[in-house]
């Protein structure tokens, strides 16, 4: 079973515009973490946000906010004000803890393309 | 204060042959995790390494496997390649810690082909 789900391969925002990425998930760990990536064509992926599952706030990170709702399992991406420098491959992604340590599961991704 | 760094970013191999693709973590940390992305795909997980060991496993083959150093820099290897095994492969360094930490940096990638 996917245990992450985008379901928008790809989404176009007018520059200067706020965009909305989603992401569902599935677990049944109490204690977990979602994490937002974003994949330039050079390929490295660069971390923008983290909500863990007890954050009672929505996280923030500069123009990136995260939307989480944990009874919908839902962790959306909001980019306010976009630039044509987000245009990019974005991955939601889930860190799962056990007693070995810790591995992230990745979704599909979304590719942005922010248009002048 | 350096980030993740892999070598080779690019590598071309036949069908059959063997690869080693290294990676060095972000100072302080000392747990390495490799990840294959094909293409137009996420990151799939391939293991984990902490203290020299093998602590987490994806469903990957036996032909995958790796090796931590003592100062924490790892390798991953990759025998009796396959066409399917052309892809990103991806390095990643965090802290081992439960709460501690959530970060995780990812390194450049090494862009591997298999003809």
């Amino acid at each position: 079973a996917q245990k992450i789900t985008q379901t928008q391969p790809g989404m176009f925002v007018q520059e200067k515009e706020a965009v909305t990425l989603d992401c569902t998930y599935d677990t049944s760990d109490q204690s977990y973490g979602l994490f937002w990536y974003k994949q330039p064509s050079s390929g490295e992926m660069i971390f923008l946000i983290y909500q863990g599952s007890y954050d009672e706030q929505n996280a923030t990170e500069g123009r990136y906010s995260l939307n989480f709702q944990k009874a919908r399992k839902s962790a959306n991406l909001v980019i306010s004000a976009s630039q044509l420098g987000d245009s990019a491959m974005y991955f939601c992604a889930m860190r799962e803890v056990d007693n070995y340590g810790q591995n992230f599961v990745f979704g599909p991704g979304t590719r942005l393309s922010v248009l002048p | 204060d350096a980030g993740v760094t892999q070598s080779p970013t690019h590598l071309i191999k036949t069908r059959g042959q063997q690869v080693t693709l290294r990676c060095s973590p972000k100072s302080g940390h000392d747990t390495v995790s490799w990840y294959q992305q094909a293409l137009g795909q996420g990151p799939q997980f391939i293991f984990q390494y902490y203290e020299e060991e093998e602590r987490q496993r994806g469903n990957f083959p036996d032909r995958f496997s790796g090796h931590q150093f003592p100062n924490y820099s790892s390798e991953l290897n990759v025998n009796a390649l396959l066409l399917g095994d052309s892809a990103l492969y991806l390095c990643a360094s965090s802290f081992f810690g439960k709460e501690e930490t959530y970060e995780q940096y990812f390194g450049p990638g090494t862009r591997l082909t298999v003809t």
